[in-house]
């Protein structure tokens, strides 16, 4: 069975500062995993998707995550903060085309600090 | 494409009412998905289809849920004798096989 966690449910940054938000998933297949944002009282919106190809994955706005098997972690990093990055993030995996339900994280609130 | 369509957006109940919602997927999408979300919390996986079938239910899901997709097009989940514990964001996704899914906006459910 998939599953993820992700490290730390509230992040704080100030404009300007680098992003990183943690994941690391388990799964006894390889995984595709994916990152959504959810912004207040809006539905999820993909940001980037990796499904066994490069394993740094650039996504919209900005955001980009890197597979790293050996560590079994795919975090989510921005160089550069912006006000309108504060939303809340979802870290989700799914075993590909055999059993692709998606299944997600807890999530991680981002906070931008001026 | 308008993308995924979930009606109502929201729902009040009065406890041990039945409450149906209705989801439309992106219309070349043969998965569908139904996930629950609480405040604070990300979407639980509630089951899934692939065109009429439904492939999976959650273990955690009551006899209460029920979900059907007859025709595989859209897709509807019924939750019988509702309970406060029922209170949540419902939300529907499609996908083609092995693809990432689109949300809808989702209908929030109060049980009162």
């Amino acid at each position: 069975a998939q599953s993820v966690t992700q490290l730390g449910s509230h992040v704080s940054v100030s404009e300007g500062a680098l992003v990183l938000l943690r994941c690391n998933y388990s799964s006894s297949v390889p995984p595709y995993l994916f990152w959504y944002v959810q912004y207040p009282n809006q539905g999820l919106q993909l940001l980037l998707k990796y499904t066994s190809a490069a394993t740094l994955v650039k996504g919209i706005n900005g955001f980009e995550a890197e597979f790293k098997k050996s560590e079994t972690s795919f975090h989510l990093t921005k160089p550069s903060a912006h006000m309108s990055d504060a939303a809340e993030y979802f870290c989700a995996v799914s075993a590909g085309v055999g059993d692709d339900k998606i299944i997600f994280g807890k999530g991680t609130r981002l906070h931008i600090l001026p | 494409d308008t993308g995924v369509s979930q009606n109502p957006r929201h729902k009040i109940t009065k406890r041990g009412q039945n409450v149906t919602f209705r989801c439309d997927p992106i219309s070349e999408h043969n998965r569908l998905y139904w996930y629950r979300q609480t405040l604070g919390q990300g979407p639980e996986f509630l089951t899934y289809f692939q065109n009429e079938a439904q492939l999976e239910k959650s273990r955690l899901l009551s006899d209460r849920f029920s979900a059907e997709r007859p025709k595989g097009s859209f897709s509807t989940l019924e939750i019988q004798r509702t309970e406060q514990g029922d209170s949540a964001m419902y939300l529907c996704a499609s996908s083609t096989t092995g693809s990432e899914a689109f949300f809808g906006q989702g209908t929030r459910l109060t049980v009162v």
